[in-house]
């Protein structure tokens, strides 16, 4: 199965851009990459996903290799309350097999 | 309001009686799932369902039910909680494609003693 490798924690000053990265070098050509955050003890949260092509939405951006092999999401002006842990998953499915695994994830601290 | 609730969402218990913890989702989507998290481990998966009667074991599944007779709902079920089940559970849904991401419940933080 796909697994993904982060690094346990990250800092970045409020105001600039936290740029988290993640590798999954073991992906299949046809699972998405997928982040999420969790804030405390609350349930995950999803950001954004992609496949090959880089995504934007109203919260982050997601830069994937050409290879596929990282990933990394880009919060472009962190705030306080992006303070969280973030997950970078795969999703792995097969034809009678849906898995979702969640790795220990970033710590991001975005200090004032 | 598109959502995954899940009940309770705290619960003390005593070894061995018998709990169910609901999830439902009213998206109507496919899979389910229910993770367990705790300290230093992260979020694990402890079952999943792809659709209706289709249900499948994650990676700790040993000391868990799970039923799926309607597609809204996913209970699960601790036929003899023991305290080494003293976690917080989530539980989440998505449609059944690997392009659709999971939506997340609250969770229930459960107590065994």
């Amino acid at each position: 199965d796909a697994k993904t490798t982060q690094p346990p924690s990250m800092d970045c000053a409020e105001g600039r851009a936290a740029n988290l990265p993640c590798n999954h070098s073991t992906i299949s050509g046809n699972e998405y990459v997928y982040w999420y955050r969790q804030i405390h003890s609350q349930g995950p949260q999803y950001i954004i996903h992609g496949l090959k092509n880089n995504e934007t939405n109203e919260m982050a951006s997601l830069i994937i290799t050409e290879d596929r092999k990282s990933s990394t999401l880009i919060l472009p002006h962190a705030t306080l309350r992006d303070t969280a842990v973030y997950y970078c998953i795969v999703r792995v499915v097969r034809t009678s097999y849906d898995k979702v695994i969640f790795g220990p994830g970033t710590s991001l601290s975005v200090i004032p | 309001e598109a959502q995954v609730t899940q009940n309770p969402r705290y619960l003390i218990t005593v070894t061995g009686k018998k709990l169910t913890v609901t999830c439902s989702q009213n998206m109507n989507h496919e899979y389910m799932s229910w993770y367990r998290q705790d300290p230093g481990l992260g979020l694990r998966q402890i079952y999943y369902s792809m659709n209706v009667e289709v249900t499948d074991k994650g990676d700790v599944p040993e000391g868990y039910k799970v039923s799926r007779k309607e597609k809204r709902n996913f209970p699960l079920i601790l036929e003899s909680p023991s305290p080494n089940q003293t976690s917080l559970y989530f539980c989440a849904s998505s449609l059944e494609n690997r392009g659709s991401p999971l939506h997340f419940g609250n969770g229930t933080r459960l107590t065994v003693t």
